[in-house]
Order: structure tokens, then sequence, then C-alpha cells
């Protein structure tokens, strides 16, 4: 069974763009949450998706949005970039009913 | 927001050495406590999911228990080995809403 993938992996973007991000979940998992690892900071919940549906938010502003299709990918979307958008983006999906987590690898954005 | 804690931030043993870390979470409204293993360059790994008051798990020489009633929870390596070097995270399961500790990177010397 394929993992989570994630594209891109790298991404340089200028102050003021804007950035979508994919996420390709396990095959069969419903459940797509979205995280954002900073340097000195711990993993932060953005959001997550379940059936086409955002279930759940974290605390983070409306620039940051998302959305899932039908067949359970996700995309990520970051309006008018800020340096502090940079960072390591991270996404996970679950199967129904299931405890675990699978992350994929991640998307580096630098925002200069 | 929830306030999820580990300690030490880190921690470099020798090999064979045994280690512990600490994850300390809200006592209310418990769900569940998950254990992460995160390699560099690597996606985190899931090691352990904690449900009940009192659970042990153990998978080779890595094991955790769980407290809720005081908001605790420890992960213990036995005879660490260099490839246990990691981060080591817990995250507290806020009914599918996750919060993370900021994670024990841990360094093993042969």
């Amino acid at each position: 069974k394929a993992g989570v993938t994630q594209t891109p992996r790298y991404l340089i973007k200028t102050r003021g763009q804007q950035v979508t991000l994919s996420c390709s979940p396990i095959s069969g998992h419903r459940s797509v949450s979205w995280y954002q690892q900073t340097p000195g900071q711990g993993l932060q919940f953005l959001f997550e998706y379940f059936s086409e549906t955002q279930r759940n938010k974290g605390n983070f502003p409306g620039r940051f949005s998302g959305r899932q299709f039908s067949n359970s990918r996700s995309e990520m979307n970051v309006s008018t970039l800020e340096l502090g958008d940079s960072a390591l983006y991270l996404c996970a999906s679950r199967s129904d009913g299931n405890w675990e987590q699978y992350f994929g690898p991640g998307t580096r954005l630098t925002v200069t | 927001i929830l306030n999820v804690e580990q300690s030490p931030q880190s921690l470099h043993v020798q090999e064979g050495d045994s280690t512990n870390f600490t994850c300390s979470f809200p006592s209310s409204n418990f769900y569940a406590l998950h254990w992460y293993r995160w390699e560099t360059a690597k996606s985190p790994e899931a090691l352990f999911v904690m449900t009940l008051n009192g659970d042990e798990k153990k998978k080779g020489r890595i094991s955790a228990t769980l407290n809720t009633k005081e908001g605790y929870s420890y992960l213990y390596i036995k005879g660490s080995q260099p490839e246990d070097s990691a981060t080591y995270l817990c995250a507290f399961d806020n009914f599918n809403k996750f919060y993370f500790g900021s994670g024990t990177k841990l360094n093993v010397k042969p």
C-alpha cells in the first residue's frame, strides 16, 4: 500500500504571494490533517478534513485554508504569504475507526 | 489552546543506557495520547496510541505508560541503541484535534 504523499516537497515563494500544497492520503483513508512546524515550535495543528468537510480547525488565521476532494486528496492554501509562514507542512491520514495517523514526508516552504 | 509539555528537551546517552521521557497533558476530557518517533529527514512514525488510564504498551525495547488522572505519560527505552536517536513526540488527541509537545531529542552515542 502506498504511503501518504505530498507535493511539492520544496517550495520557495515571495512575501505576498499565495501557495497551494497537496496531500494524497493512503488509499481508503478519509481523514486528512495538516500540521505546521516552524523552527523552535512543535507541530501545530492546522485543520482536519473528513469526507470533504472540515471537521476540526486549529488556531490559525483565515489566510490558511484547505479543502478535500471526493477521492480524499486534500489541498492546503496559504494566501498573502508572510515570512513567518516559512515552515515544514505535514499532512497525515487516518482510516475510520483507527487511532493511528500516518504522516507524509512534508513540504518545506520558504518565504523570502 | 491545550498545553502539552515534554521533558527533557534533549538527552544524550551512551549506547546500552536505559532512558525515559515525560509527557504532561490536561487531565480533563481525556480521549487518547499518541507517541511518535521522528527521525531526521523522515516522517513521524507512530509508536503507541494509549486510551485507558493505566495503559501500558510495549514494542521491542520501547514501552509507555499512561496516567490520565494526573495527566502524564512516560516513554521508556531499555538498552538504547544509536538507531534510537530521534525526536520523540507525544500528542494529546482531543477528539481528532491533535496537540503536540515540542518533543524530546534523543542522541545515543556508540
